[in-house]
C-alpha cells in the first residue's frame, strides 16, 4: 500500500524559532494536504498542495511531486503552534495520513 | 451548524457494552467519512457515505462496527460488544464534494473501553 512517512517524529522548539517538517510518500500524488491537530484533537486544514509552493502567514508549504516529498515550514513559532502535524494523500475519497510530527513550542 | 459536531466528546464503556457515536456534518455536505485514530498514530479510514449511501465500508475493523446515515445528514457509528482494542478517537469528517479534498473534521469522540 501507499506509505506516507513524516520526520521528525517529535520536535521541541523555543518560541520564535523556525522549523521544517518533512513528508515523504511512496506513490504519485493527486492531492496532498497538511493538517494541524491541536491539543483538543481538532484536525484543521492548513494547505491543499499537490505541487508547488503556498504561503499563509507564518506557514508555508512546498510539494515536489516528482521527488515524492512535501515540506511544511513554520517561522517564528508560537506556543499555539503546538500539536501534531499530519500530511495526507487522498485516493478518491480516502485520506491516507502520515505518521505525524508532534511539535511542542515552549514559551 | 458552523462545523462538524460529534457527540459525545468522551465515552467510557465497559468491555462488552454497545456504544453509539453521533456525527452532525456541515449542513448540505454530501460526503461523510469516519476515521479511527489510535493513540500516537494518524487517523485511519473506516467508512464513506455519499448522501445516505454507504459506498465504502472496507475500513471497518470487524462486523461489530456498523455505520448509518439514513437521511443523508446525521450519521451514527455503532460498535457492538466493545473490546479494549476499540479504544481510540473516532473522527467524523464531511465535504461538499464527492471526494475527500477539503473535508472538515469534527473534534472526535474519545472512546475508552475498560
Amino acid at each position: 500500500g501507499i506509505q506516507v512517512e513524516q520526520s521528525p517524529p517529535d520536535l521541541i522548539l523555543q518560541e520564535g524559532a523556525n522549523s521544517t517538517l518533512r513528508c515523504n510518500f511512496s506513490d504519485s500524488v493527486n492531492n496532498l494536504q497538511w493538517f494541524h491537530q491541536n491539543p483538543w484533537g481538532q484536525l484543521i486544514n492548513l494547505f491543499y498542495i499537490p505541487s508547488g509552493t503556498k504561503q499563509n502567514g507564518r506557514l508555508s508549504a512546498t510539494t515536489v511531486a516528482t521527488e515524492r516529498y512535501s515540506l511544511l515550514y513554520i517561522s517564528s513559532s508560537q506556543t499555539t503552534d503546538s500539536g501534531v502535524y499530519f500530511c495526507a494523500l487522498t485516493r478518491a475519497y480516502k485520506y491516507i495520513f502520515g505518521t505525524g510530527t508532534r511539535l511542542k513550542v515552549l514559551a | 451548524g458552523a462545523g462538524v459536531s460529534q457527540s459525545p466528546r468522551y465515552k467510557v464503556a465497559k468491555r462488552g457494552q454497545d456504544v453509539a457515536l453521533r456525527c452532525d456534518p456541515i449542513s448540505g455536505h454530501v460526503s461523510l467519512f469516519w476515521y479511527q485514530q489510535a493513540l500516537g498514530q494518524g487517523p485511519e479510514f473506516l467508512t464513506y457515505f455519499q448522501n445516505e449511501a454507504q459506498l465504502d465500508k472496507s475500513g471497518l475493523p470487524s462486523d461489530r462496527f456498523f455505520a448509518e446515515r439514513p437521511e443523508g445528514s446525521v450519521s451514527t457509528l455503532k460498535i457492538q460488544r466493545t473490546q479494549q482494542e476499540d479504544s481510540a478517537v473516532y473522527l467524523c469528517a464531511s465535504s461538499s464534494g464527492q471526494g475527500a479534498g477539503g473535508a472538515f473534521f469534527g473534534q472526535g469522540t474519545r472512546l475508552t473501553v475498560v
